[in-house]
């Protein structure tokens, strides 16, 4: 059975601060997601990573997936409060269906 | 833009209804999932439909069922609502595997 697991599960972070919030699974997969939840509202995609290696960036956000750890790390540069929200990582079993796992969401508050 | 819509986003039942949640995405998209969101539990799928009229279960499955008559609209049923399915509900799909899931705006259901 798969299980995916994000640390922490809250993070307080201070404004201008660089972070690093991890997602760990435990069986071989060939694709992670990572989900950003505001409050009240749906998830939005944020990063695919499809590939040993895979690096992605959007804003003062970075994402890499490193499938021999079986590990994703999700790294935040110059913390803003815009980011306060709630990401979810998930995970899809090699050569399985579209089914994927999610993990519990790390919720990270912004302090100025 | 894909779009994956709900048919409610508040509902209120009483114990031992029947209720329907309609989820419709216009995108072709082959997969569509439902998910139940807990505090503290993440995303838990209940059922998902790789293909009209078909179905699998996903983890949580008791006290619900599904219908795909057409591709386009994947239907989640409470035979007979408990207050223990109280919870955020969440519509998905997506393309084929490998690719990111869109998520619908939510129902939040109250089962009294």
């Amino acid at each position: 059975e798969l299980k995916v697991e994000q640390n922490p599960l809250f993070l307080s972070m201070q404004e201008g601060k660089n972070y690093t919030i991890y997602c760990n699974y435990s069986t071989t997969s060939d694709r992670l997601y990572w989900y950003r939840q505001d409050p009240g509202k749906s998830l939005e995609s944020l990063f695919v990573l499809l590939s040993n290696g895979a690096v992605k960036q959007e804003g003062r956000l970075m994402a890499s997936l490193d499938t021999k750890a079986r590990l994703s790390t999700l790294h935040i540069t110059a913390a803003v409060h815009d980011l306060s929200a709630t990401y979810f990582c998930a995970v899809g079993v090699t050569g399985a269906n579209s089914k994927l796992t999610f993990g519990k969401g790390i919720t990270l508050s912004v302090r100025p | 833009d894909v779009k994956v819509t709900q048919s409610s986003r508040y509902l209120v039942k009483r114990t031992g209804e029947k209720v329907f949640l309609e989820c419709v995405q216009d995108m072709d998209h082959e997969n569509m999932f439902w998910y139940r969101q807990d505090p503290g539990l993440g995303l838990r799928l209940i059922y998902f439909s790789y293909d009209v009229k078909m179905k699998e279960k996903g983890d949580i499955p008791e006290g619900y069922s599904v219908s795909r008559e057409k591709k386009e609209r994947f239907s989640l049923i409470l035979e007979s609502a408990s207050t223990n399915q109280t919870s955020m509900y969440l519509c998905a799909s997506t393309l084929l595997t490998g690719y990111e899931q869109y998520f619908g705006p939510g129902t939040r259901l109250t089962v009294t």
